[in-house]
């Protein structure tokens, strides 16, 4: 049973660029979070979603900034005309069901120069 | 919005104890968790613990829980070399939030 999976681990593009980020959820699990991790600090939510549904997005910038998470395929962290300051490791999580253990992706780095 | 809190770093001696403290906000939180970042790497549950429990324990850890001061707590026993990495706190009701991390660093 493969864990959370995150694709592409290390991600570059230049400024004003799309980012898109994936991650694929553990078998069997339809609650996917996205996580933003700054250089040396900490994780800040983004964006909880069940499959079709946003349910939270209090942490995702209101501009540049969208997610999905289709009925087939993977979650997508979109990120419009990236900036140097959206540089960051972007980690996926998923459970079962709301409110009950998160398993992580080993998370994607995105560079902007 | 509901907060978790951590102090950001922690430095102590090999073999010693280590005390992780967070404290949160939402009182209808269900389980609270600790969860251990390695250098370029992702998150790893550690552990978790319900919210009507005060204690948990599993080998080198423990978890406090007190549920009216909400604070959690993680001691990690004889701590090692191995058990330095960034540590976060965790609550969940629908959603998960996460403290900013501590940084524990062992010194041999």
């Amino acid at each position: 049973n493969a864990g959370v999976m995150q694709n592409p681990r290390h991600l570059v593009r230049r400024r004003g660029q799309e980012a898109r980020l994936r991650c694929s959820p553990m078998k069997g699990h339809s609650h996917v979070y996205w996580y933003r991790q700054l250089p040396e600090e900490g994780l800040k939510f983004m964006v909880y979603l069940q499959k079709e549904n946003i349910i939270d997005e209090s942490g995702m910038p209101k501009e540049r900034f969208s997610a999905e998470f289709p009925k087939e395929g993977p979650s997508i962290l979109r990120i419009q005309q990236v900036v140097r300051g959206d540089s960051a490791a972007y980690f996926c999580a998923s459970s079962s069901r709301g409110g009950t253990e998160a398993f992580f992706g080993q998370g994607t780095r995105l560079t902007v120069v | 919005g509901e907060d978790v809190e951590q102090s950001l770093f922690l430095s102590v001696r090999e073999g010693d104890s280590s005390v992780i403290n967070c404290t949160y906000t939402d009182s209808s939180s269900t389980y609270l968790y600790w969860y251990k970042q390695e250098p370029g790497a992702g998150l790893q549950l550690l552990t978790y613990i319900f919210s009507n429990m005060d204690m948990k324990q599993d080998q080198r850890l423990t978890v406090l829980l007190n549920k009216k001061d909400k604070h959690l707590s993680l001691r990690i026993a004889d701590t090692q070399t191995g058990d330095s990495a960034i540590y976060f706190c965790a609550e969940s009701n629908n959603d998960m939030r996460f403290g900013a991390g501590t940084r524990l660093t062992v010194k041999p």
